[in-house]
Parts: structure tokens; C-alpha cells; sequence
């Protein structure tokens, strides 16, 4: 149980174009969805967090209009990623968790995204 | 305010040896901590969590750790290395059940044979 799946799992896009990341719990409804960027070699960075029904809660130096987070149900929640540069060039990750998981969160398997 | 420091950016260990991953923590409430390993483009797996019950927690793939809140440390051990060891792992930090979890730095582990 507790699986969630992103898509795409590795995405190349030209300078300027946007590009969408779907994040979904698969066996349990998801209350709240985090969103991570990773950098290569290093840690996870927060980007946001999302709960269903509600605006995102974007981590401070986090551009909220370059990227785009809706958590439309309690299984999916999309990352667009607008107008993007090379510099957006990225690993993220979605995480998501449910009420009584005791703070456990359930990972994708992350997208890559290149930006050309 | 929480932050989680693993020492040791890189560990490397033999085949059958002790694995020790050392995670300190900060945080001004009693935490939740957790342990996840993540091998080359994927997401995060759970090895193991402490949520205030035993302080001793045995994970998957042999793999414990201990929570000791005198030292403010949650080190994770494994007795004998296998190669399928090697990953990046990392230590996190939350508050309370549901909220985002403060990551620490991360352990890349590479096992000789």
C-alpha cells in the first residue's frame, strides 16, 4: 500500500515552454502533497506544499508564478513548471501523506526535467 | 526551528562490514525521525521511523537505529555491508505527524566488495 507515482519520469523541453508534472497517490487519499527539488549530489529542498482544495504554501525564494502547483483531488497534484530556463533543470520529487501515518511521508519516483 | 546534520558526506565500507550512518538533530519539540535510502533517479524509500515509542527501531534490509535524546542523535547501523547497500541515504526531522519533514544533507554509501 501507499504508493504514489509520478509522470513523466524524465521530460526534455526547449527554453520557454512549460512542462507539467503529475504526482498521484494510488491506494489512499492524499490530505497533503509535498513538492522537492533536488539538485545533483545534494539534499532535498522543500519547494511547497499542497493541500487538497487550497492554495500551496510556497518555501520562501520559491518563485510561485515559475512554479505552478494545483492539488485539484486527494489523489493528484500537478507541478507546472512555466516558462522554463536551463537553470530549472531539476529533479523533483512529490511526496504525500495521509492522516494517521504519523508523519511518514510516501515518495514518487521522481521526474527529470532538462531543459535545453 | 529544525535541522538535521548527517556527518560524513560519503562513507565507504566492505562488503560484510559495520555500516554506521551518524544524524544529529535540532528541534525544540520532541521529533519524529526518519531514515530514507534513495538509489541513482528515484524517489525516497522508508528504511525505518522513531515516532516516541521504542527507541531502538529495527527497518527493512537489516538496517536499525537509535534515538537517543541525550545526544540528539539517530544513527543508522547495519551489521554486514551488501552491495545492494549502496545508495544515498538520508535522515529527516518533523515535528508532528503530517508536517514537512526537514531533510539532512544525505550519506552517499558505496560498498567495496
Amino acid at each position: 500500500g501507499a504508493v504514489v507515482s509520478q509522470h513523466p519520469s524524465w521530460v526534455i523541453c526547449k527554453s520557454g515552454t512549460s512542462v507539467k508534472i503529475e504526482c498521484r497517490s494510488l491506494d489512499f487519499q492524499a490530505t497533503t502533497m509535498f513538492w522537492y527539488r533536488q539538485f545533483p549530489k545534494q539534499s532535498l529542498m522543500l519547494m511547497a506544499t499542497s493541500n487538497e482544495g487550497s492554495k500551496a504554501t510556497y518555501e520562501q525564494g520559491v518563485e510561485k508564478d515559475k512554479f505552478l502547483i494545483n492539488h485539484a483531488s486527494l489523489t493528484l497534484s500537478t507541478l507546472t513548471v512555466t516558462s522554463a530556463h536551463p537553470e530549472d533543470s531539476s529533479f523533483y520529487i512529490c511526496s504525500a501523506t495521509t492522516e494517521g501515518t504519523t508523519g511518514e511521508l510516501f515518495f514518487g519516483e521522481g521526474s527529470r526535467l532538462t531543459v535545453l | 526551528a529544525q535541522s538535521v546534520t548527517q556527518l560524513g558526506s560519503h562513507v565507504s565500507v566492505s562488503e560484510g562490514a559495520l555500516v554506521l550512518l551518524r544524524c544529529n538533530y535540532s528541534s525544540s519539540v520532541p521529533p519524529y525521525l526518519f531514515w530514507y535510502v534513495q538509489y541513482p533517479n528515484q524517489g525516497l524509500q522508508l528504511l525505518l521511523k522513531y515516532t516516541s515509542a521504542a527507541t531502538l527501531v529495527k527497518g527493512i534490509n537489516g538496517f536499525e537505529a537509535e534515538f537517543k535524546k541525550s545526544e540528539t542523535s539517530f544513527h543508522l547501523t547495519k551489521p554486514s555491508a551488501h552491495m545492494s547497500d549502496a545508495a544515498e541515504y538520508f535522515c529527516a526531522v518533523t515535528s508532528a505527524a503530517g508536517n514537512k519533514l526537514t531533510f539532512g544533507g544525505g550519506t552517499r554509501v558505496l560498498v567495496k566488495p
